[in-house]
């Protein structure tokens, strides 16, 4: 079946650091991937995605490339904020359009 | 423009009652998705409506749960005999005709007592 394993948190950084949240994925298929981030006392937002292999999603300085070979999605980020301090949710989703999530990293980042 | 709506935001119940959870997509969506979050499970699939086909009700966890769309619009999502086990925050999410980005509510967090 499909599933989504991310590295487990919580991951703590200081301003200005690299972030590298790893993610794989196990599919039938050519499934869509993405990054949701869930901010503290807020709902699921999608921070990016990606539908087709080499395809890389960006936005507000995170990235994630879709590397089929590995079947990977890690997100970057070259220099994180306090306000990046959230739980980050790899997932994927193919026929249907049903998500499949990881289980979260939650990333704090410290001024 | 309006998002995603859910109600209630919260619900507190005692074990053994029914309840239902409404949720409101975004108008013109066509797809509507019920997720639930809890400590132990993180983030599951629950239930799934596209159009007029029938439910994909894979992820329902037992036949207490169940859920209806009418009209093609607002979904209800009914937990019958509520266990603390059902304790969660439960999401729901649409999707235009044309993508595949799903726009999530705020969710209820329903605790079971």
């Amino acid at each position: 079946g499909n599933s989504v394993t991310q590295m487990e948190g919580p991951v703590t950084l200081s301003e200005e650091a690299f972030l590298t949240i790893n993610c794989t994925y196990t599919a039938t298929g050519y499934p869509s991937l993405f990054w949701y981030v869930q901010y503290p006392g807020e709902g699921l937002q999608l921070l990016l995605k990606a539908t087709k292999a080499d395809d890389k999603g960006s936005n507000k300085g995170f990235e994630a490339t879709y590397r089929k070979e590995t079947t990977s999605f890690h997100l970057e980020k070259g220099s994180v904020q306090v306000s990046d301090s959230a739980v980050y949710f790899c997932a994927l989703a193919n026929q249907g359009g049903k998500l499949i999530f990881g289980q979260g990293t939650e990333l704090s980042v410290k001024p | 423009g309006a998002g995603v709506s859910q109600s209630p935001s919260n619900k507190v119940t005692e074990k053994g009652k029914d309840v239902e959870l409404r949720c409101d997509p975004i108008s013109g969506h066509t797809a509507l998705y019920w997720y639930r979050q809890s400590l132990g499970q993180g983030l599951e699939f629950l239930i799934y409506f596209q159009g007029n086909s029938a439910p994909d009700k894979s992820g329902l966890p037992s036949d207490r749960f169940s859920a209806e769309r009418t009209g093609g619009s607002v979904s209800t999502l009914t937990i019958q005999r509520t266990q603390q086990e059902d304790s969660a925050v439960y999401l729901c999410a649409s999707i235009p005709a044309w993508g595949n980005e799903q726009f999530f509510g705020p969710g209820t967090r329903l605790t079971v007592l």
